[in-house]
């Protein structure tokens, strides 16, 4: 069972501006950076956003992310069918024993 | 450029064993802590484990906890994962992914991956 939960789909025509949430309780949130990973079926996922908010070189600025309290968002502007992908949060829990826990994936649909 | 790529993936009778190879470069892999993240098919990515880049801290998701083993060979630039008493749950992609932070042993994150390796454990 995940600690990080996030939509399970959503949707936006060529242009259009989709956000992904990705939630959990305030202890986890509170410490730790969320990372953000595109993955298309039968690839190899690709980091899109680390530490909250920062884009490693050559992902495209369209890509953004934020967090705020319980919370964070992945923000995809001027959507694009290429865009078209699984999208998952994680980050580090340093409770207990240590883990990398995923959040449950959102599917973007590029309609 | 990072590289990753695994191998030793395969079919295996349930409660037999199966050692997973990921095989890196394009970096200084001994720097760096390396994961295993997998995923079943039809569902999302799940973390199995981390090792830190010297090899002295382990640490494990409670699913595999006691079965399976991570490894690295600094000298030979390549991770493992000895997996024991295979289950039919076991069946997935199995990723090979380089940690973010330079010579952390205690604080993680993933920023590149390796193509995959399939393991199928039939039930």
């Amino acid at each position: 069972q995940s600690v990080l939960t996030q939509p399970p789909s959503a949707s936006g025509t060529p242009g259009q501006r989709v956000t992904i949430s990705c939630s959990g309780s305030s202890s986890f949130f509170g410490s730790n950076y969320i990372y953000w990973y595109k993955e298309i079926p039968g690839t190899a996922p690709k980091l899109l956003i680390y530490r909250n908010d920062q884009r490693p070189s050559g992902v495209p600025d369209r890509f953004s992310g934020s967090k705020s309290g319980t919370s964070a968002s992945l923000a995809i502007s001027g959507l694009r069918s290429e865009d078209e992908a699984d999208y998952y949060c994680a980050a580090w829990d340093d409770s207990l024993s240590g883990r990398y826990v995923f959040g449950t994936g959102t599917k973007v649909t590029v309609l | 450029q990072v590289q990753l790529v695994e191998s030793g993936g395969g079919v295996v009778q349930p409660g037999r064993s199966l050692r997973l190879s990921c095989a890196a470069s394009g970096f200084t892999f001994s720097t760096y802590g390396m994961h295993w993240v997998r995923q079943a098919p039809g569902k999302g990515l799940a973390w199995v484990a981390v090792i830190s880049y010297d090899g002295t801290h382990k640490h494990y998701a409670d699913s595999v906890k006691g079965r399976f083993t991570i490894s690295r060979d600094n000298s030979k630039n390549t991770l493992y994962l000895q997996m024991n008493s295979l289950r039919a749950e076991d069946t997935a992609v199995y990723y090979c992914a380089k940690d973010h932070y330079y010579e952390s042993s205690g604080y993680y994150a993933i920023d590149y991956w390796g193509q995959g390796t399939l393991v199928t454990v039939p039930s």
